[in-house]
């Protein structure tokens, strides 16, 4: 697609239950992060991808967040017994290529977010 | 340990005068930093970046300042126009991790 694409836009859910969320990069970006920013926070790196595998996790804050990647394209993030403190909105960035090139910055195109709000 | 700081959560500039943005890092192995805008409801968008081999990079309106041994960038905007109006990230990387600041606020004021 031309752009990042995120669903759902928005999520309410009950404290406990599982949520997926989806993004769609752009095509041929084999490059792909997860971002997530609370209220009042910056954005907080949580998982980055090249083509299908994970290399970084580091950044995922629990056991109860997962993320996976099939075909180099679509990921899905999926958080397991929600809390109240997973609210946030979660970003998706990608890039052509996961690291810095010659020709200049690797620039990271990001979606719309995901907000989640766990009631 | 936050690696990439701002400072000033918000600030307010009048329309046509200069809106210059601070950002802060620690880890001196970055080697590329970029700008973001991000509008209300949006995911960023990217404004400008500079390599760390620079000192200096403009794109119209927008010039970024990269003062290494002070591990201090800064981007100026001018003249402001109310479109301006947004969050703005720093973000520095190293191989293939960005790390974002806390954004600031800029409300440019007709």
């Amino acid at each position: 697609g031309a752009g990042v694409s995120q669903s759902p836009s928005n999520k309410v859910t009950e404290k406990g239950k599982d949520v997926e969320l989806r993004c769609d990069p752009i095509s041929g970006h084999t490059a792909l992060y997860w971002y997530r920013q609370s209220l009042g926070q910056g954005l907080e790196f949580l998982i980055y991808f090249q083509g299908n595998s994970a290399p970084d996790k580091s950044g995922l804050p629990s056991d109860r967040f997962s993320a996976e990647r099939t075909g180099g394209s679509v990921s899905t993030l999926t958080i397991q017994r929600t809390q109240q403190e997973d609210s946030a909105v979660y970003l998706c960035a990608s890039s052509p290529a996961g690291g810095q090139g010659l020709s200049g910055a690797n620039v990271l195109t990001f979606g719309a977010g995901s907000r989640l709000t766990v009631l | 340990d936050q690696q990439v700081k701002q400072n000033s959560p918000s600030l307010s500039v009048q329309e046509g005068r200069i809106s210059i943005l601070n950002c802060d890092y620690t880890n001196s192995m970055f080697d590329y930093f970029l700008w973001y805008k991000k509008y209300p409801a949006e995911g960023p968008t990217f404004l400008i970046s500079i390599s760390s081999i620079k000192d200096k990079n403009e794109d119209g309106r927008f010039t970024v300042f990269l003062n290494k041994s002070a591990k201090h960038l800064s981007l100026h905007i001018v003249p402001s126009q109310p479109g301006d109006s947004a969050v703005y990230f720093c973000a520095a990387s190293e191989t293939y991790k960005y790390i974002f600041g806390t954004g600031t606020r800029l409300k440019v004021l007709a």
